[in-house]
């Protein structure tokens, strides 16, 4: 079946530092990608998206690109501040008689001043 | 805006008790979803609606029932709760396409004793 494989956790970074965050799946058919953030005591909430192949997602300097050769939709930041620590889900989301979403287990990540 | 309100926040609940979680959107979401999240499992599917007035099973529906007489709201209930259903309940809605991301609530923690 789908399933989404991140890279485990925790990743703790100094602030600046660049992020790498892995992700990569198995689908059949043509899943959209997501990733998905949650900061401590609430829900998830989107970060990004991208719905096809070499498709890039960006959102607040962080970045994915869509890699249907590579099965993969790594998450990737320049420059992390303290302001990043959070939970991190990369997540497909493809159509089954509803709108069906795999989720991967979460990256915890830590920024440290 | 509210987006989903769940209540309550937390909860003891005493095993072989009933309990019903609530969740309410003010989005007009067609679709809506219940998650549990554990440790190590990422989130898992229990129950969705796809619009007002029909469910279907989700991953792990055993021991949870659903409802959805109208468009904002979509309550859980537990008939009799076991200690496995110890977790972080969490609400999400969407409006259904495969591309729209789901927008969550800020979750449940329920412990059963």
């Amino acid at each position: 079946g789908d399933s989404v494989t991140q890279m485990e956790g925790p990743v703790t970074l100094s602030e600046e530092a660049f992020l790498t965050i892995n992700c990569t799946y198995t689908a059949t058919g043509y899943p959209s990608l997501f990733w998905y953030v949650q900061y401590p005591g609430e829900g998830l909430q989107l970060l990004l998206k991208a719905t096809k192949a070499d498709d890039k997602g960006s959102n607040k300097g962080f970045e994915a690109t869509y890699r249907k050769e590579t099965t993969s939709f790594h998450l990737e930041k320049g420059s992390v501040q303290v302001s990043d620590s959070a939970v991190y889900f990369c997540a497909l989301h493809y159509s089954g008689g509803y709108q069906k979403v795999t989720f991967g287990t979460g990256t915890k990540l830590q920024v440290i001043p | 805006t509210a987006g989903i309100t769940q209540a309550p926040t937390s909860q003891i609940l005493a095993a072989g008790r009933s309990m019903t979680l609530r969740c309410t959107q003010d989005m007009r979401h067609n679709a809506m979803y219940w998650y549990r999240q554990d440790l190590g499992l990422g989130l898992r599917l229990i129950h969705y609606s796809n619009t007002a007035g029909t469910t279907g099973k989700g991953e792990v529906p055993d021991g949870y029932s659903v409802s959805r007489a109208n468009t904002d709201d979509f309550p859980l209930t537990l008939a009799s709760a076991v200690p496995s259903q110890t977790s972080v309940y969490f609400c999400a809605s969407s409006d259904g396409t495969v591309n729209s991301p789901l927008h969550f609530g800020n979750g449940t923690r329920l412990t059963v004793t």
